[in-house]
């Protein structure tokens, strides 16, 4: 198994550019969620999906949108990049959504806006 | 939501054991404690989580005190890889898995 992959692994936007970081999982995972980790902080929750079809909003959902069309992927969109979306992005997958489950994590996006 | 209050940083000597306490003196009776840890440039890695009993794996244990108002996580043998943020969160019983991050404790491990 591959885990959870993710794609690029680093990306330069200039303001006002839109883009998608892409999110796979090979391990038939039912939950997929995405995080933002600024520098020195913790992880904050952006949007999850228990299933395909299904997204939620997490703590930072503005300026990201989501769609899960299928169990294996969870792109992550930026419709219109700024500054302050500059981060490194993670995406997540469990089982199930169930709040005992292991999450998976991948490598990271690192994303600079100029 | 209940909070967890972790040490912003701690150090360790090679092959000691380390212990890594977490308060969390407001959890109901249905939140479940993980533990991540998160090594320099990767992402989060899950280390243990448990309910109400002491739990063991290969990576660590987890003791919990019986009032459930904290917790602490055990490194037996502490290496050179055990260098990382730990972190401490509660999930609560009954609703879905989001992971609310705080900014954990850093471990050093000396050699």
């Amino acid at each position: 198994n591959a885990g959870v992959t993710q794609t690029p692994k680093f990306q330069v936007l200039k303001t006002g550019q839109s883009m998608t970081l892409q999110c796979a999982q090979d391990m038939n995972h039912e939950y997929m969620s995405w995080y933002r980790q600024d520098p020195g902080m913790g992880l904050r929750l952006i949007h999850y999906s228990v299933g395909a079809g299904i997204t939620d909003q997490g703590e930072v959902p503005n300026g990201y949108n989501v769609s899960r069309s299928t169990t294996e992927d969870f792109p992550l969109r930026l419709l219109s990049a700024a500054p302050s979306q500059t981060s490194v992005y993670f995406c997540a997958s469990s089982k199930t959504g169930g709040p005992y489950n292991e999450q998976f994590f991948g490598p990271g996006t690192r994303l600079t806006v100029l | 939501d209940a909070k967890t209050t972790q040490p912003n940083s701690m150090e360790s000597n090679e092959e000691e054991p380390v212990h890594l306490p977490c308060n969390h003196s407001t959890i109901s009776g249905t939140d479940y404690i993980h533990w991540y840890r998160q090594l320099p440039s990767q992402g989060p890695e899950y280390v243990i989580h448990g309910l109400t009993s002491n739990v063991n794996n290969r990576m660590a244990s987890l003791a919990i005190a019986e009032d459930r108002k904290s917790s602490t996580l055990i490194l037996h043998r502490a290496t050179l890889r055990d260098a990382a943020v730990y972190y401490c969160i509660l999930t609560k019983g009954g609703a879905t898995n989001k992971l609310i991050f705080g900014t954990g404790t850093l471990l050093a491990v000396q050699p």
